[in-house]
């Protein structure tokens, strides 16, 4: 079955410590994203990306990094600059430049930082 | 301040009764998603609406976009302990590519 991977489902880092997320989707999507959703909050854009090799910042984008070198990843790196990194991460993917094709998640990572 | 507005935050129902939930923006929604999630895993996909005054329905569940594509509406009918979760409301509020953005969801628990 097609779909979107996140790994680990827990993780857990000392404060002042780099961590990456993983994302790896099958349903050949062009479009990835991150998302990060606080109690109280809704989800917030971090990074998109429309195609391999390019990616664009998104509301709160600050203290995070990505990457696209394949088209079904889309890994996810918090640096020890973003300042408030405990939160539940939500990966997605979707056909792209279309009001008909619905973003489909993962099922997200938390992140614990002590 | 938040672009799309859910309410009620959350909810408690009795099994078996209807209810709503709505989701309002000050903005034109171009395409209007409703999701589901449940605490701690990923947001389900339950319907997307694109016009003004479409409706669209599967199983108990109904979904309405207004006719000015600013205000939607999520209707449950004899809720089921299987309908309780977070659902929320995703936009797309034409800024060049599908960006999403989310309203703060709703809480619903169904009561036996």
């Amino acid at each position: 079955d097609g779909g979107i991977t996140q790994s680990p489902k827990y993780l857990f880092r000392k404060e002042g410590q780099n961590v990456t997320l993983s994302c790896e989707q099958n349903l050949n999507h062009d479009a990835m994203y991150w998302y990060r959703q606080d109690p109280g909050q809704g989800l917030r854009l971090i990074y998109y990306s429309q195609i391999v090799n390019d990616f664009q910042k998104g509301d709160i984008a600050e203290g995070y990094s990505v990457s696209r070198e394949k088209k079904e990843s889309f890994p996810l790196t918090v640096t020890s600059a973003q300042k408030n990194p405990t939160a539940f991460y939500l990966c997605a993917s979707s056909g792209g430049y279309s009001y008909n094709s619905p973003l489909h998640f993962g099922n997200g990572t938390r992140l614990t930082v002590t | 301040s938040q672009e799309l507005e859910q309410s009620p935050q959350s909810l408690i129902v009795q099994e078996g009764k209807n209810l709503t939930i709505n989701c309002t923006s000050s903005k034109t929604l171009y395409g209007l998603y409703w999701y589901k999630q449940k605490y701690g895993e990923g947001l389900i996909f339950l319907m997307m609406l694109q016009k003004g005054g479409e409706e669209k329905s599967h199983e108990k569940i109904t979904a309405k976009l207004d006719e000015k594509k600013q205000q939607s509406s999520l209707h449950i009918t004899a809720s089921q302990p299987s309908h309780a979760g977070i659902y929320l409301c995703g936009a797309d509020l034409n800024t060049g590519f599908q960006k999403l953005v989310f309203g703060t969801g709703t809480r619903l628990l169904v009561s036996p």
